[in-house]
């Protein structure tokens, strides 16, 4: 079966430090990734998109890698701040369905000061 | 409102009731989209709707599950004779203008079926 697959435990990091967080797939290389910032009781946030002909993508402390070889994105927080305490979702799309995400499970961030 | 609404927050009903679950899209968003995400789980698929086609149901688990979207703009998503496993919370989100992609997720419906 097609799977996206981010790391379960949660990740425990300090602040001013930078957190990367790893988002691996399996079978068709998706034509975009978008990576989602969720808080407890909250929908997702939309985050950043990196497409397939991309190879890294920025905003503010946020950096996204595509890796279409080892079927890997990378995300990083930068500078990391208790404000970015969330669970962070990785999501492939443009398969069969355009618009049509997969998520993965989210991986827990929690910076401490 | 500028988001997306989702009506009602929380549902807790019987099981072998239907329940209806409503999401009112950002207006001119020509994709809607249905999710369910249980404890500690991701985000599991359920439908898409996109403009004037006929919706991908792909997800949708069973024949007790059924979506409709009217005018392009309200979207219900019916659940019938729920079980208990149905028990998540689910997730609408809209999107699809001047060819972006990213998704604008409304607060979603907590629905506990006892």
């Amino acid at each position: 079966s097609q799977k996206i697959e981010q790391n379960s435990e949660a990740l425990n990091i300090q602040e001013g430090k930078t957190a990367t967080l790893t988002c691996n797939y399996t079978n068709y290389s998706p034509a975009y990734l978008q990576w989602y910032r969720q808080d407890p009781g909250r929908g997702p946030v939309f985050l950043l998109l990196i497409r397939e002909n991309e190879k890294e993508k920025r905003k503010e402390r946020l950096k996204v890698t595509f890796d279409t070889t080892l079927k890997q994105s990378l995300f990083h927080i930068t500078a990391s701040q208790p404000a970015d305490s969330a669970t962070y979702l990785c999501a492939r799309g443009g398969g069969d369905s355009w618009g049509k995400l997969q998520f993965g499970a989210g991986t827990q961030v929690v910076v401490t000061p | 409102g500028a988001g997306v609404s989702q009506s009602p927050s929380n549902k807790v009903t019987e099981k072998g009731k239907d329940v209806e679950l409503r999401c009112d899209p950002i207006s001119g968003h020509t994709a809607l989209y249905w999710y369910r995400q249980s404890l500690g789980q991701g985000l599991e698929f359920l439908i898409y709707f996109q403009g004037n086609s006929a919706p991908d149901k792909s997800g949708l688990p069973s024949d007790r599950f059924s979506a409709e979207r009217t005018g392009g703009s309200v979207s219900t998503l019916t659940i019938q004779r729920t079980q208990q496993e149905d028990s998540a919370v689910y997730l609408c989100a809209s999107g699809g203008t001047s060819g972006g992609y990213e998704q604008f997720f409304g607060p979603g419906t907590r629905l506990t079926v006892l």
